[in-house]
């Protein structure tokens, strides 16, 4: 049973176009991180966000984090062929372990 | 400074040999991961040691697979009697061990069973 559900697994869409990733959940985190992975290398941490309905700006890249603690959201506009990659979302809580998704892959073509 | 470094980045070996994994976090991060990712998949999380408690194993898939942390840094991960169903990424994070839990995390060893 997988704690976080990201939607969709695949998404492959041209350079302009808009698009927005999902990651859900039944259980309540303190925190939710958002990573990218590109080809041979490991996860980069692109942001955190950490208190119910916040949201965080990256240049082109919109992170929302649900009221309940319980969602997140990444939202890409006018995507580039160098957004391409892995993006996981991760949940924490004040103990343990961080908890990952399973992932999107995106392909932004030219 | 420097970041999380793995060691091997390739690794080739035979069915029923062991091998060892090893990790270098960063200097001062009291929390240590590994992780298994298998070709164009998420992450599978593999065991956590965070400072002097008691790792947290549940995510090894069998007795064959071990892992210690020694002097709260460096890691290594040992896989006896390989076989090729091991075969995959295996990737280290640490973490500074806040309640954010944010990992930074190495370019991974690439484990080939043949």
């Amino acid at each position: 049973t997988q704690l976080l559900e990201q939607s969709p697994q695949f998404l492959s869409i041209q350079e302009g176009e808009n698009l927005t990733v999902y990651c859900n959940s039944s259980s309540v985190f303190s925190s939710l991180q958002w990573y990218r992975q590109e080809p041979g290398e490991g996860p980069v941490l692109l942001v955190t966000v950490v208190t119910g309905g916040e949201v965080k700006k990256l240049k082109r890249l919109t992170f929302q984090f649900g009221d309940a603690r319980k969602d997140s959201s990444l939202h890409i506009t006018a995507a580039q062929p160098g957004d391409t990659g892995l993006y996981l979302c991760a949940g924490g809580s004040t103990l343990g372990r961080l908890y990952f998704g399973r992932g999107t892959q995106l392909t932004v073509w030219p | 400074g420097a970041g999380v470094s793995q060691s091997p980045s390739n690794k080739v070996t035979e069915k029923g040999k062991d091998v060892e994994l090893r990790c270098d976090p960063i200097s001062g991060h009291t929390a240590l991961y590994w992780y298994r990712q298998s070709l164009g998949q998420g992450l599978e999380f593999l065991i956590y040691f965070q400072g002097n408690s008691a790792p947290d194993k549940s995510g090894l898939p069998s007795d064959r697979f071990s892992a210690e942390r020694t002097g709260g840094s460096v890691s290594t991960l040992t896989i006896q009697r390989t076989q090729q169903e091991d075969s995959a990424v295996y990737l280290c994070a640490s973490s500074p061990g806040t309640a954010l839990r944010e990992q930074y995390f190495g370019p991974g060893t690439r484990l080939t069973v043949t």
